[in-house]
């Protein structure tokens, strides 16, 4: 079964704190997402990658940058947290040769910034 | 940007009931999928139809699809409690694009 792992199940931080958010996915995955979960909003995409050292910008970048420096993990900085950025966090990956791949998710980081 | 909007947008229903849930989208799609996540938890797979295919199935799962209204629904047959979960359709255009997810239908299934 494929696994997608994630740093933290809750994180609290302070506002304007640097913080990572770690995702690692043990199937060789080419592609890897972050999203952000909020009640009312759904799942909007922060971030893609395709490949090692690749990024995309999602719907909603502002605020995020990311690292990817390995094939199976993929990491969400928040560089100043903000309280708005209190959310859930979810990091998914899929194989990445077509369309019709399943998005494998991992537990999702619950963040609180205060 | 949110392309798949599920219907209705909470949904409770007795145990054995039948649950209906409800999909529309906007552009077109190579193919949808439909996941489930359990309260606090991440995504998990359910079904995929692709863009040629009309119905699927998957054990108390059947999936419908129809293109010309771009819309789909999920059926869940014979309820349990354990079905309870927040269902979310998800759209994927033609090449390497990210999943487009909707809002989701929270499921309440009532022992």
């Amino acid at each position: 079964d494929v696994k997608v792992t994630q740093s933290s199940r809750y994180l609290v931080k302070r506002t304007g704190e640097k913080v990572f958010l770690e995702c690692v996915q043990d199937m060789d995955h080419e592609n890897m997402f972050w999203y952000r979960q909020d009640p009312g909003l759904g799942l909007r995409l922060i971030y893609f990658s395709y490949d090692v050292k690749m990024k995309e910008k999602g719907d909603i970048p502002e605020g995020y940058s990311v690292s990817r420096e390995k094939k199976e993990r993929f990491s969400l900085i928040l560089e100043s947290a903000s309280t708005n950025q209190t959310s859930m966090y979810l990091c998914a990956s899929r194989l990445g040769e077509g369309s019709t791949d399943t998005q494998y998710f991992g537990p999702g980081t619950r963040l609180t910034v205060l | 940007s949110q392309q798949g909007e599920e219907d209705p947008q909470a949904l409770s229903i007795q145990e054995g009931e039948n649950a209906t849930m409800n999909c529309s989208y906007k552009t077109s799609i190579n193919n949808l999928q439909w996941y489930r996540q359990n309260s606090g938890r991440g995504l998990v797979h359910l079904i995929l139809i692709r863009s040629n295919e009309r119905e699927k199935h998957s054990g108390r799962l059947r999936v419908t699809l129809d293109t010309s209204k771009k819309s789909s629904s999920l059926l869940i047959t014979a309820s349990r409690a354990a079905d309870t979960a927040s269902y979310f359709c998800a759209t994927d255009a033609e090449g390497n694009t990210p999943l487009v997810f909707g809002k989701g239908t929270r499921l309440s299934v009532i022992a």
